[in-house]
């Protein structure tokens, strides 16, 4: 039952432009989200998150909103570089610390 | 400060072998993850501890155990390996509150 879902495999970008990645969830439990960030051969890194207090939060060029009515939520990236491309992981958790992450998002940034 | 250290990095197993999956973590985190991650699937948690000595089951369990050695180890047993099994499994650790987890850098298992 796949509670997280990124329904888009890949998405290709230009450098300096907007990379749009977003995320549904069906779990109404789930208070936390975050995006990680993975390069080949490496563990997945941990992006930004936010809670579900909020419907916004900033970190540099990464910001991540959440929908709570829609159960959506997207991360933008302005402006995108090509150190960028990667594979994007969202993840919802729950108040036990429960993570279920979606199937990711390949991300390439073109020059 | 080595942060989520796994070992072994590859393995070739025949079916039917069994083995351990090593990892430790040096941040004082209390919980502590294994997933594994297949093409098309992202990351699946087959395992989690939320704190020493507890141990739960994700959503995909069957065919591993695990065991919580002590706060720093968590490990992950393949008790009769089969193909299907065939993956790169991460270890994560947390502390629950915070919510972030940190990965290790994989373990790249084949089963033939």
């Amino acid at each position: 039952d796949q509670q997280v879902k990124q329904n888009s495999p890949s998405l290709s970008v230009q450098e300096g432009r907007i990379s749009i990645l977003n995320c549904d969830y069906t779990n109404s439990m789930f208070d936390y989200f975050l995006w990680y960030k993975k390069y080949p051969a490496e563990g997945p890194t941990f992006l930004i998150s936010i809670s579900s207090i909020k419907d916004k939060n900033e970190d540099g060029r990464f910001t991540v909103f959440l929908n709570k009515s829609a159960k959506h939520l997207s991360l933008h990236i302005v402006p995108s570089q090509p150190g960028d491309s990667a594979v994007y992981f969202c993840a919802a958790s729950d108040s036990w610390g429960k993570f279920q992450f979606g199937a990711g998002t390949q991300v390439v940034v073109t020059p | 400060n080595a942060g989520v250290t796994q070992t072994p990095k590859f393995q070739v197993l025949k079916t039917g072998q069994s083995m351990t999956l090593q990892c430790a973590q040096d941040m004082n985190h209390n919980s502590m993850y294994w997933y594994r991650q297949d093409p098309g699937m992202g990351l699946r948690l087959i395992y989690y501890s939320a704190s020493e000595g507890t141990t739960d089951k994700g959503e995909v369990p069957n065919g591993y155990n695990v065991s919580r050695l002590n706060k720093r180890e968590f490990s992950l047993r393949l008790e009769s390996a089969a193909p299907s099994q065939t993956s790169v499994y991460f270890c994560a650790s947390s502390e629950v509150r915070v919510h972030e987890q940190y990965f290790g850098p994989g373990t790249r298992l084949t089963v033939t």
